[in-house]
């Protein structure tokens, strides 16, 4: 069985440039997330899918962050501009439901602003 | 926002030695769980605990869900090279939000 497929592994980009990271969950999966993992902690989460629903962005800055799951499937993030903070793992995970805690991660898409 | 306490935030122990990690925090989870992520992957989930007092074990590794639902501890006994790695634990709360500690790094030398 597949897991969750991330892309790209690795994006250098300048500052104020867009990018766009995307995820295929695991396939029956109807959750799935995105998590921001700065270096030397733990993830911190962006925004919670529920099929194509967002059903929490809360910590997603909204300013230059977007997220969408059209069809309910795989999922892109982007960042538009970029700035150098934005610099991290961006990690995309999955999971039956909501409510178990049990995620499958992906191995991520690292992120550097020069 | 919840944060979960995790210590300590880093070891370096001898191949063989048994190993003691925590998570605390002053709120109330109805799940903890510990992943493992390796340099350059995800984390990868290695025991889950959904009811207080409960005591998981997984191999070499052993957790527990602390009674007042606010805490969680993860064993390791006999350690080996391969257990190198960053330890998370997590929690979940009645809102379906899963949090995560900062990190345990373990290092084993042989």
């Amino acid at each position: 069985e597949a897991g969750v497929v991330q892309s790209p592994r690795y994006k250098i980009i300048e500052k104020k440039q867009p990018v766009a990271f995307w995820c295929n969950p695991i396939s029956g999966h109807n959750t799935l997330y995105w998590y921001l993992q700065n270096l030397g902690q733990g993830p911190e989460l962006l925004i919670r899918y529920e099929n194509e629903e967002a059903v929490d962005d809360s910590q997603l800055p909204k300013d230059r962050f977007s997220a969408e799951r059209l069809k309910g499937v795989d999922s892109t993030l982007k960042i538009q501009p970029a700035e150098l903070g934005d610099s991290a793992v961006y990690l995309c995970a999955s999971s039956l439901g909501q409510g178990s805690g049990e995620l499958f991660f992906g191995e991520g898409s690292r992120l550097t602003v020069l | 926002g919840q944060q979960l306490n995790q210590s300590p935030q880093s070891m370096f122990i001898q191949e063989g030695e048994d190993v003691s990690m925590n998570c605390t925090s002053s709120s109330i989870f109805n799940t903890w769980l510990w992943y493992k992520q390796d340099p350059g992957e995800g984390p990868v989930l290695l025991i889950a605990l959904y009811k207080a007092g409960e005591l998981t074990s997984n191999g070499r590794l052993t957790a527990q869900f602390g009674i007042t639902r606010k805490d969680s501890f993860l064993n390791i006994s006999a350690s080996i090279p391969s257990d190198v790695g960053i330890y998370f634990c997590a929690a979940n709360n009645a809102g379906n939000m899963l949090t995560f500690g900062g990190g345990t790094r373990l290092m084993v030398k042989p």
